[in-house]
C-alpha cells in the first residue's frame, strides 16, 4: 500500500546523458512536488503541479523539465547531466484545497552522475 | 522570503531520556504552518508533527511533542523517552498558506543519535 513510489531509487549516469525519474502517487491528493537534496543534506522545491498544472516553478536549470500526464503522476526529466546534477531527488503529494496541507514523501532517487 | 534556522548541526542522547531540538523561522506571515520531518538511514522523510501557527495549544504525538512560540519565532522538538529508532535527522520545515503550491521551506537539518 505504498502512498508516494518513485522510481528508480537509484540511478547511476556519465556526464551528458538524459535520463528520468518517475513518481506515483496512490493518495488521491492533487499536488505534487520535486524537492532536491544536496549533499549536505539540505531540501530545496523545484516545481510543483496541481491538477496537471505547473503552479512553482523555481530558479532551476532549464535541462529539468517536470512533467505531469494526470494528477497521480509526475515525473522529472533531465537533459545534458552535469555533476552538480548528483542528489537526491524527493517526489512529494498533498491535498491542497481540503484545508489538508500536509506533504507525503516519496523513498527518494540518488542519482549519481560521474 | 521565509528562512529557517536549525542551530544545532548535531545532538547525542542517551536511551529513554528526554532531548529538544531547536528551530527558528523568520516571517512576516501570519497564517502558517510549522512541521518536523524525519529522515533516518533509509533516507525515507517521515513526518513527525505539525502545527499550525493559529493555535495556541502546542501539538503533541506520543513522545512527540513541540514548543510553538509565536511572538519568538521559535519552534522546538522534544522527544521523551528517546528511543534508538529515534536516530536520524531532523528537519524543521515553514510552510506558508497559499491558494495553491503551498512549498516547505526547510532547515539545515539536525543529526540526533539515541546511544544505548
Amino acid at each position: 500500500d505504498t502512498a508516494v513510489s518513485q522510481t528508480p531509487k537509484y540511478l547511476v549516469t556519465q556526464m551528458g546523458n538524459d535520463k528520468s525519474i518517475k513518481c506515483e502517487q496512490n493518495l488521491g491528493h492533487d499536488t505534487m512536488y520535486w524537492y532536491k537534496q544536496d549533499s549536505k543534506k539540505f531540501l530545496k522545491i523545484m516545481f510543483s503541479y496541481n491538477n496537471k498544472e505547473l503552479i512553482i516553478n523555481e530558479t532551476v536549470p532549464n535541462r529539468f523539465s517536470p512533467k505531469s500526464p494526470d494528477k497521480a503522476h509526475l515525473n522529472l526529466h533531465i537533459n545534458s547531466l552535469e555533476l552538480g546534477d548528483s542528489a537526491v531527488y524527493f517526489c512529494a503529494s498533498s491535498q491542497e484545497f481540503s484545508g489538508a496541507y500536509e506533504q507525503y514523501f516519496g523513498p527518494g532517487t540518488r542519482l549519481t552522475v560521474t | 522570503a521565509q528562512t529557517v534556522t536549525q542551530s544545532q548541526p548535531e545532538m547525542s542522547v542517551q536511551e529513554a531520556e528526554t532531548v529538544t531540538l531547536s528551530c527558528t523561522y523568520d516571517t512576516s506571515e501570519n497564517n502558517y504552518y510549522l512541521f518536523w520531518y524525519k529522515q533516518p538511514p533509509s533516507r525515507q522523510m517521515i513526518l513527525v508533527i505539525r502545527q499550525e501557527a493559529y493555535k495556541q495549544q502546542n501539538a503533541t504525538e506520543n513522545r512527540f511533542s513541540v514548543n510553538f512560540q509565536k511572538a519568538a519565532k521559535s519552534f522546538s522538538l522534544k522527544i521523551s523517552d528517546s528511543q534508538l529508532g529515534d536516530t536520524a535527522m531532523y528537519f524543521c520545515a515553514f510552510m506558508k498558506k497559499e491558494t495553491s503550491g503551498s512549498r516547505l521551506t526547510f532547515g539545515e537539518g539536525t543529526q540526533l543519535t539515541v546511544n544505548p
